[in-house]
């Protein structure tokens, strides 16, 4: 069975830098596409970028400046970076596997207030 | 980038009639790169449907999915209590990967 689990800090000041990592098990991130994906409270959701199994990265452009996606294929784990949040970056964030999305973790809200 | 418009909005039904969804894309998506998902709240979503009409694994046989190029639909046959959620389409086709604003199935 696959399981994903996001775990991170759930409250920011503006300017400071997100960190959040997924702890996949059940499956190996060296295979499939893995994302990240947000949900600001009451709306919709936007997808935040991909690690390839290959190796490389892809990000959504309106975040590109500021997101990076790193991995740890010992621990079996990826992490999402977002520097420089704001208020609008408060959202529910959530790990997903494969480029269809079969696998989401619970999510976690992260919350940015100064 | 691939723009999503789904519709309606909202869609007020009552158990046991037929739930018809709308998905329209800015431009064509490509080998039917298409999925939908049902987000109920507090919970992350969860697939329903891939390539446009494949039925994830354990979806039951009562959610459909259909269509190309542009316009897609997800039609539930029968609505039982617990296909009452927000319904969101997805393309997987070209980057950045997008999502629908989602529609929401209420109860009537």
């Amino acid at each position: 069975q696959v399981q994903l689990q996001e775990s991170g800090p759930g409250l920011l000041k503006p300017s400071e830098t997100l960190s959040l990592t997924c702890t996949v098990s059940g499956a190996s991130i060296t295979n499939y596409y893995w994302n990240w994906i947000r949900q600001p409270p009451g709306k919709g959701l936007e997808w935040i970028g991909s690690f390839y199994y290959s190796g490389t990265t892809d990000y959504n452009p309106s975040l590109k400046t500021r997101v990076t996606i790193l991995v740890d294929t010992s621990k079996n784990q990826f992490s999402l970076r977002l520097t420089s949040v704001t208020a609008a970056d408060t959202a529910v964030y959530f790990c997903a596997r494969g480029d269809l999305m079969d696998f989401w973790g619970q999510g976690t809200l992260v919350t940015v207030s100064s | 980038e691939i723009v999503l418009t789904q519709s309606p909005g909202t869609l007020s039904l009552s158990p046991g009639e037929r739930a018809t969804l709308s998905c329209r894309a800015s431009q064509s998506v490509g080998s039917r790169f298409l999925a939908w998902y049902q987000q109920k709240p507090g919970q992350s979503p969860r697939l329903l449907i891939y390539g446009a009409s494949s039925r994830a694994t354990g979806i039951p046989d009562r959610f459909s999915g259909s269509g190309s190029g542009t316009d897609f639909t997800l039609t539930v046959s029968r609505l039982e209590p617990e296909d009452f959620a927000v319904y969101y389409c997805q393309q997987y086709d070209r980057s950045p990967w997008t999502f629908g604003q989602g529609t929401k199935v209420d109860i009537k």
